[in-house]
């Protein structure tokens, strides 16, 4: 099955840096790769999705970058806010109707 | 976007006792509908795969005869767990994919469920 790895595991930026949190997936076939945000005790809220047909997405200060041929993905934030702080997820999946395969999260704290 | 209920959002309940947690779609058919179950601090673990009509498809490592899962209509999904244990206290979230088409990828949470088994 799908292994999806994500690191890293936690992340602190000051106020106005970028922040970069990077996956690798195991599974070729996957070809749908979104990333959630979650604050504590919240359900996971989508930021941003990439389908393997595009190299990279962005919207306003989120980007996310994919490499295909080397299985990886990432997420790029600009101008960092102390609103960011949550948990990251990334995750990949194949067609509809399977499941996503998240990776273990990545605590990001914005220090103002 | 499309919404996804769940209720009820915190439940305590004793050792031995099953509970029932209902998973909704309120603007849309979900033709599956995903169980997870979370960990303080840790990732989203799949349980199960739920597609309206037929046996849910469980996750290895999950007991089938303990996590019931139901989806008897396009719209609800629910998940017993039967016979609960204090290890079984967790946050479930569950999530529902569409059927129109509009959003062939995209899953929806709902707010997640806080299980306390003491």
């Amino acid at each position: 099955g799908e292994n999806v790895e994500q690191h890293p595991s936690t992340l602190s930026v000051q106020e106005g840096d970028s922040a970069v949190i990077k996956c690798t997936y195991s599974d070729s076939a996957s070809n749908y790769f979104p990333w959630y945000k979650q604050e504590l005790g919240k359900r996971p809220q989508l930021i941003i999705d990439i389908r393997s047909n595009v190299g990279e997405k962005k919207d306003q200060r989120i980007a996310v970058t994919l490499n295909k041929t080397a299985k990886h993905f990432s997420l790029h934030i600009t101008e960092t806010q102390p609103e960011d702080s949550a948990v990251y997820f990334c995750a990949a999946s194949r067609n509809s109707g399977y499941a996503l395969n998240f990776g273990k999260g990545t605590s990001l704290l914005v220090t103002p | 976007g499309a919404v996804v209920s769940q209720h009820p959002s915190r439940v305590i309940c004793k050792s031995g006792t099953s509970v029932k947690i209902e998973c909704r779609s309120l603007d849309f058919q979900a033709t599956t509908m995903f169980w997870y179950r979370q960990f303080p601090k840790k990732s989203l673990m799949l349980m199960a795969t739920s597609n309206e009509g037929s046996k849910a498809t469980y996750e290895q490592g999950v007991e089938k005869d303990k996590f019931l899962i139901n989806h008897a209509s396009l719209t609800l999904s629910t998940l017993t767990v039967t016979s609960a244990h204090p290890e079984d206290s967790s946050f479930y979230i569950c999530s529902a994919r569409g059927r129109d088409g509009r959003h062939p990828y995209e899953q929806y949470f709902g707010p997640g469920t806080r299980l306390t088994v003491t």
